[in-house]
């Protein structure tokens, strides 16, 4: 089985700040590699897909790089709203979908 | 605009079963995959099973083949997850989530999620 791993697990960070968070495979997914975002008591919502492919309606300060094994998504300029847990999921293994373990994004 | 909304969950002995459902509105409910995904409290997403436009496919997670069911009225545009043998590490908040394609594949994603609903296993 595929196993992702996130780090850090969680991050204190400022409203402005250039975040990064790190996805790593356990082995190559190619670009199958989605990211989600969540906030305490809702449910998941879709920011990327495809590595790269922003989901309608996610500002353009959300992005996705990577392939293979390593993966990041990067929050260029960090606003209040971005405070959440953010995990990846591989859809390489398909019809196995694999999430990382989270990643909490705390106001500094 | 697309909703998914789930119920039937609730406080459940061990050893018991339980159906949760899930009714989607604002798409063409027989034209995606569906998924299910859990929670269990102050953890991660766990996948746990997902099943075809049409039904005729379905997969699940090693941790709850043999115990889950997963299934769909298309009818109905409901979504199903009949739970069987409920162990205590099945507490959780189950959420429909749906695939972004008609036959889950290496370019699925989950656009769209239900709100959940939380199954509880005690004694």
């Amino acid at each position: 089985d595929i196993q992702m791993t996130q780090s850090p697990s969680s991050l204190s960070a400022s409203v402005g700040d250039r975040v990064t968070i790190t996805c790593r495979a356990s082995q190559t997914i190619s670009t199958y590699l989605n990211w989600y975002q969540q906030k305490p008591g809702k449910a998941p919502k879709l920011l990327i897909y495809g590595v790269f492919s922003l989901q309608s309606g996610v500002p353009s300060r959300f992005s996705g790089s990577g392939s293979g094994t390593d993966f990041t998504l990067t929050i260029s300029s960090l606003q209040p709203e971005d405070f959440a847990t953010y995990y990846c999921q591989q859809s390489y293994s398909t019809p196995i979908y694999t999430f990382g373990q989270g990643t909490k994004l705390e106001i500094k | 605009q697309v909703q998914l909304v789930e119920s039937g969950g609730g406080v459940v002995q061990p050893g018991r079963s339980l159906r949760i459902s899930c009714v989607a509105s604002g798409f063409t409910f027989s034209d995606y995959a569906m998924h299910w995904v859990r929670q269990a409290p102050g953890k991660g997403l766990e996948w746990v099973a997902v099943i075809s436009y049409d039904g005729s496919n379905k997969y699940y997670a090693d941790s709850v083949k043999g115990r889950f069911t997963i299934s769909r009225d298309n009818s109905r545009n409901t979504l199903y997850l009949q739970v069987y043998t409920l162990r205590a590490e099945d507490t959780a908040v189950y959420y429909c989530a749906r695939d972004s394609r008609r036959y889950f594949d290496w370019l699925s994603n989950f656009d769209f999620w239900g709100q959940g609903t939380l199954v509880t296993v005690s004694s």
